[in-house]
């Protein structure tokens, strides 16, 4: 069976400081990656998705990128946090073509900018 | 680009049977229209998909009529553990990848 990892859980850090969330896919091959964002009592918004190896697109230009080093690797990194940064980090991976995709979501990180 | 608008939020009472509806007018053809459920400090996970009239499975069913700009979510007696935010997606017109934007969801607050 497919799972998914997502570490750490929580996360505090300064502003200013790097950041490097991981999230790791088992069970299946060539999925398709995102990682999103959900400020506290809003909706989830995408901040990237990949369809393979190296392959990132953005959708909100910001001082946050992605890496997918691996096929089952997506890493969302900054190189300096802002206090805007905060907030529930979310990777999932998704089967199924364009249109029929259904997402699996990690447990989240949540991560405070202080 | 295809979009969704759902009420902001529900209340009910547990055993009743609750009906979010959702509107997606410029649904394109081959888009499904997918269903999830989030508790929170949780990802969403999946509850149901459709592409046309009627779909049910062990948690929920999903009404769609024939010419698909809407979508009913139907939870049947619901219970408290039912209370959390329901997001109805559609997916996007070919923007050249897997682009699956979430709305703002319905909340559902199901009382005792």
């Amino acid at each position: 069976s497919q799972t998914i990892h997502q570490w750490p859980a929580t996360l505090v850090q300064p502003v200013g400081s790097p950041l490097s969330l991981e999230c790791t896919v088992e069970g299946t091959s060539n999925p398709n990656l995102y990682w999103y964002r959900q400020a506290a009592g809003r909706g989830l918004q995408l901040l990237f998705y990949s369809v393979g190896i190296g392959q990132i697109s953005s959708e909100v230009p910001q001082n946050l990128s992605a890496s997918r080093p691996q096929d089952r690797q997506f890493i969302l990194s900054s190189k300096k946090l802002l206090l805007s940064d905060s907030g529930f980090y979310l990777c999932a991976w998704s089967v199924g073509r364009q249109g029929t995709e259904k997402l699996f979501f990690g447990s989240g990180t949540q991560l405070s900018v202080l | 680009l295809a979009k969704t608008t759902q009420p902001i939020s529900m209340d009910s009472y547990e055993g009743q049977e609750v009906n979010i509806t959702c509107s997606h007018n410029n649904i394109a053809t081959n888009d499904y229209i997918t269903w999830y459920q989030q508790f929170p400090s949780q990802g969403p996970r999946f509850i149901i998909q459709g592409y046309k009239t009627k779909v049910t499975n062990e948690v929920a069913s999903l009404f769609i009529p024939a010419d698909r700009k809407s979508s009913t979510l139907s939870l049947p007696r619901v219970s408290l553990s039912d209370t959390a935010v329901y997001y109805c997606l559609v997916g996007e017109e070919n923007t050249g990848g897997f682009k699956t934007i979430f709305g703002a969801g319905t909340r559902l607050f199901v009382k005792a």
